[in-house]
């Protein structure tokens, strides 16, 4: 069965910092891969995802992320966070014919 | 578009009853629903995955006479928490899919407190 590592439980970062959330995944097929945000009091909402094609994904808010294939990563960038940015962030595996894996998920905490 | 509803949004009730929670997708007709438990601080916890007009597929360790699934309609997935304790106590979460998308959407989820 797949796994989802998220490394960073908890970050704290001041407006305008960049941001780096890991994500490593153990499984040798070919996977699905998202990023969702919980904001606090909302439900879980996708923030990105990627199928195929460019590694390097765009997705809502400013927010990208890089498929290393050779590293099994999905990590989630954004290069100026704002306080808004606050949530918790979760990383999720799809093998093609299995169920998704979520990450125990980071919080971010952005300082105005 | 795509919004999945979840009914009631927090309940509480005496250990031993049972409680039903509903899923909906509200503009989309879903042909799968996930129903996801989460721990404080904790990720989600697949527990059970429905397809529509088929008994639902239980992840392991997740009781299927404790946690009755019924996904009778492309649009409605209910959750029953039988004869509830303590420890059932949790947060909720459904989420829905088209069978050609594999995107998930999920529910604003359901806090239930057992006492």
């Amino acid at each position: 069965a797949q796994s989802v590592s998220q490394h960073n439980h908890h970050v704290i970062l001041s407006e305008a910092a960049s941001l780096e959330l890991g994500c490593n995944y153990s499984y040798g097929g070919t996977v699905n891969l998202f990023w969702y945000v919980q904001y606090p009091g909302q439900h879980l909402q996708l923030l990105l995802k990627y199928f195929s094609g460019d590694p390097l994904v765009k997705g809502i808010k400013g927010f990208e992320a890089e498929f290393i294939k050779s590293k099994f990563s999905f990590n989630l960038r954004k290069p100026s966070v704002q306080w808004s940015d606050t949530a918790e962030y979760f990383c999720a595996v799809k093998p093609n014919a299995g169920k998704s894996t979520f990450g125990d998920g980071t919080t971010l905490t952005v300082k105005p | 578009g795509a919004v999945v509803s979840q009914h009631p949004s927090w309940v509480i009730c005496k250990s031993g009853t049972s409680v039903k929670i509903e899923c909906r997708s509200l503009d989309f007709q879903a042909t799968t629903m996930f129903w996801y438990r989460q721990f404080p601080k904790q990720s989600l916890m697949l527990m059970a995955t429905s397809n529509e007009g088929s008994k639902a597929t239980y992840e392991q360790g997740v009781e299927k006479d404790k946690f009755l699934i019924n996904h009778a309609s492309l649009t409605l997935s209910t959750l029953t928490v039988t004869s509830a304790h303590p420890e059932d106590s949790s947060f909720y979460i459904c989420s829905a899919k088209l069978w050609t998308v594999e995107t998930q959407y999920f529910g604003p989820g359901t806090r239930l407190l057992v006492l």
